[in-house]
């Protein structure tokens, strides 16, 4: 079955600083989406990324996707106190059917 | 607000209790989905529902027992459950169920089995 591994685990940045986050999968990738979750709560979407090479942003949020690697990178410029939370990577199961997680990247942000 | 409301945020029930989740989702689409969270694990997928139809049953036990009578509300029934089955379930929705579409989470349902 697929995986998706996500590194790092948790990170400490503080204010201002740059930060990226990885997602690589045990399988070939089609389509990889980025949640971002608060401690106890929903999954808010962030983006979602389709063809190898693509790229997109939102705000200071940035994802590439390297489909010959298997892997997703998802990087944040400046990183604000509100970027604080769990960084969810996902990819859509064998079937297509629904998403897999990995486990998650735990971000705090010190001001 | 993602469009997804679950109901209740926060239960706390016995071994031998018998209750339900709810899910609803405002958006007008056509699959559902109920995942559940542990801790230090990644999120997992429970079932999967298209337009009514349960499509996906990821080998959940049977003491969870999903009903979803129309395409806007998905039911998680609970019964005798375990104490490590406590954990964060949090139900979603999409257009359509498949590779390409995103999906919107609800807030999740913190349950605990004492």
């Amino acid at each position: 079955s697929q995986e998706l591994e996500q590194s790092p685990q948790s990170l400490i940045v503080q204010e201002g600083k740059n930060l990226t986050i990885n997602c690589t999968s045990s399988k070939t990738l089609y389509g990889l989406y980025w949640y971002k979750q608060k401690y106890g709560e929903g999954l808010i979407f962030l983006m979602m990324l389709q063809k190898g090479g693509e790229e997109k942003s939102h705000e200071k949020i940035t994802a590439k996707l390297d489909e010959k690697k298997q892997q997703s990178s998802l990087h944040i410029t400046a990183s604000q106190p509100s970027h604080a939370g769990i960084y969810l990577c996902g990819a859509a199961n064998q079937a297509g059917t629904a998403l897999i997680f990995g486990k998650g990247t735990t971000l705090s942000v010190s001001s | 607000e993602t469009g997804v409301t679950q109901t209740p945020r926060h239960l706390v029930m016995g071994m031998t209790n018998k209750k339900s989740l709810k899910c609803e989702q405002h958006l007008g689409h056509n699959a559902m989905y109920w995942y559940k969270q542990s801790a230090k694990k990644p999120l997992e997928l429970m079932f999967v529902y298209n337009f009514k139809e349960q499509t996906e049953n990821n080998s959940v036990p049977s003491r969870f027992s999903p009903e979803c009578p129309n395409s806007s509300h998905l039911f998680l029934h609970l019964h005798t459950l375990q104490p490590e089955d406590s954990a964060l379930y949090l139900c979603a929705s999409s257009q359509d169920p498949g590779t390409y579409n995103e999906q919107f989470f609800g807030p999740g349902t913190r349950l605990t089995v004492l």
